[in-house]
């Protein structure tokens, strides 16, 4: 039962261009959600979150948005980097059980020159 | 970056051994988790930790065992390894509980069982 899914297991979009990842959840208890980046051969790295108590965060190029009612997130990266090529895995929390975040498939983002 | 680090990174082994993997922190950080990798899955937990010797089951710990002895160790046991175990094994450290704090990764072990 995956309780967060991420639909699309690849994008491809080019340099300066905007990239948007989605993830959709199926608990309503999740109320802190995350997205990690993954390069090959390395472990995934904390990239940025968001509580349910808010519907937007942005850290520099990247901004996360959360739409509770649909129960849906998105990532946007802007402007897109070939550095930015990775996999993003999106993952979730609830409090009542704060130990099981659970993630996604992930997403392999490819930015092209 | 974090300081932790996994051992073995690879590792063959065959049907029905035992294998142990050992993740390595030098952050003092109270909690740490075991995650397996496998495609179209992502990241799912096997077991974490909470404290030395305190330690809990994830979605999918069947299989598995883990011990913390001491707070900067976690380890990850199969007591007989079988094919499906064969996957990407993360270990990762956070503060405090995963709800409202970061979790570093490790490096990873990548362990096929044939």
């Amino acid at each position: 039962d995956q309780q967060v899914k991420q639909n699309s297991p690849s994008l491809s979009v080019q340099e300066g261009r905007i990239s948007i990842l989605n993830c959709d959840y199926t608990n309503s208890m999740f109320d802190y959600f995350l997205w990690y980046k993954k390069y090959p051969a390395e472990g995934p790295t904390f990239l940025i979150s968001i509580s349910s108590i808010k519907d937007k965060n942005e850290d520099g190029r990247f901004t996360v948005f959360l739409n509770k009612s649909a129960k849906h997130l998105s990532l946007h990266i802007v402007p897109s980097q070939p550095g930015d090529s990775a996999v993003y895995f999106c993952a979730a929390s609830a409090l009542y059980n704060n130990n099981d975040m659970r993630f996604g498939a992930g997403t392999r983002l490819t930015v092209k020159p | 970056d974090a300081g932790i680090t996994q051992s073995p990174r690879h590792k063959v082994t065959e049907t029905g051994t035992p294998v142990t993997l050992r993740c390595h922190q030098t952050e003092n950080h109270r909690y740490m988790y075991w995650y397996r990798q496998d495609p179209g899955h992502g990241l799912r937990l096997i077991h974490y930790s909470y404290g030395v010797k305190d330690t809990d089951k994830g979605e999918v710990s069947d299989g598995y065992s883990v011990s913390r002895s001491k707070t900067e160790d976690f380890l990850l046991t199969l007591e007989s390894a079988t094919s499906s175990q064969t996957s990407v094994y993360f270990c990762a450290i956070s503060e405090g509980g995963s709800s409202y704090n970061e979790q570093f990764f490790g490096p990873g072990t990548r362990l096929t069982v044939l």
